[in-house]
């Protein structure tokens, strides 16, 4: 079955734009969440959805924010974006938030480049 | 909060030959997961191991192997016969029962180099 889709792959924006990164789950899992990596900070939870509801969020400011639809694709907006936020955005499905369900598919993520 | 730390940023072994990752943690939960995950130049996440906390025995998957120690926060991964594909990033996350299996704290990596 097909893996966990992110789009675009590459992104380049300027300062002070605002940008959308989708995510398609696997076929059946409804629990996405994303993450943002840098090489100074690492992996950093930025929040999950499960069944159209944000379940979880991280420490990141009010410009992250995101959704999901009713088929469980989820889309992420960052706006009035930094240099800061440059990053590769990861996506991460699962079955449902239920921890017997303990593996996390990734997708191959979303470079984000601010200039 | 959970704080994972990996405090080797880079590592090398030899083809054929084990190396092992540090990763130590620290939570007041008592019920958690603990996962190895590795990140080859193509950036696909991909699930090496997973251990749960209330298992004593270490988890083994082929070539892979940890040393949970619960009591001192400890959870290391060793790979044996090293293969030039194990070249990557790898990533000790740690996951809290309650907040479930989406929600992952990552420590910052380990660059490990396979050499032939």
């Amino acid at each position: 079955k097909a893996g966990v889709t992110q789009t675009p792959r590459y992104l380049i924006k300027t300062r002070g734009q605002q940008v959308t990164l989708s995510c398609s789950p696997i076929s059946g899992h409804r629990s996405v969440s994303w993450y943002q990596q840098t090489p100074g900070q690492g992996l950093q939870f930025l929040f999950e959805y499960f069944s159209e509801t944000q379940r979880n969020k991280g420490n990141f400011p009010g410009r992250f924010s995101g959704r999901q639809f009713s088929n469980s694709r989820s889309e992420m907006n960052v706006s009035t974006l930094e240099l800061g936020d440059s990053a590769l955005y990861l996506c991460a499905s699962s079955l449902t938030p239920e921890t017997v369900n303990t593996e996390a598919f990734f997708g191959q993520g979303t470079r984000l480049t601010v200039v | 909060a959970q704080t994972v730390t990996q405090s080797q940023p880079e590592m090398s072994v030899q083809e054929a030959e084990t190396v092992t990752l540090s990763c130590t943690y620290d939570t007041s939960e008592n019920n958690y997961y603990l996962f190895w995950y590795k990140q080859p130049p193509s950036r696909q996440m991909i699930l090496v191991i997973r251990q749960e906390a209330y298992k004593q025995q270490n988890a083994t998957e082929n070539r892979f192997s940890v040393n949970f120690q619960k009591a001192a926060k400890s959870f290391s991964l060793k790979i044996s016969d090293s293969q030039l594909g194990d070249t990557a990033m790898y990533f000790c996350a740690f996951m809290n029962f309650l907040t479930g299996a989406n929600n992952l704290f990552f420590g910052t990596g380990t660059r490990l180099t396979v050499i032939p």
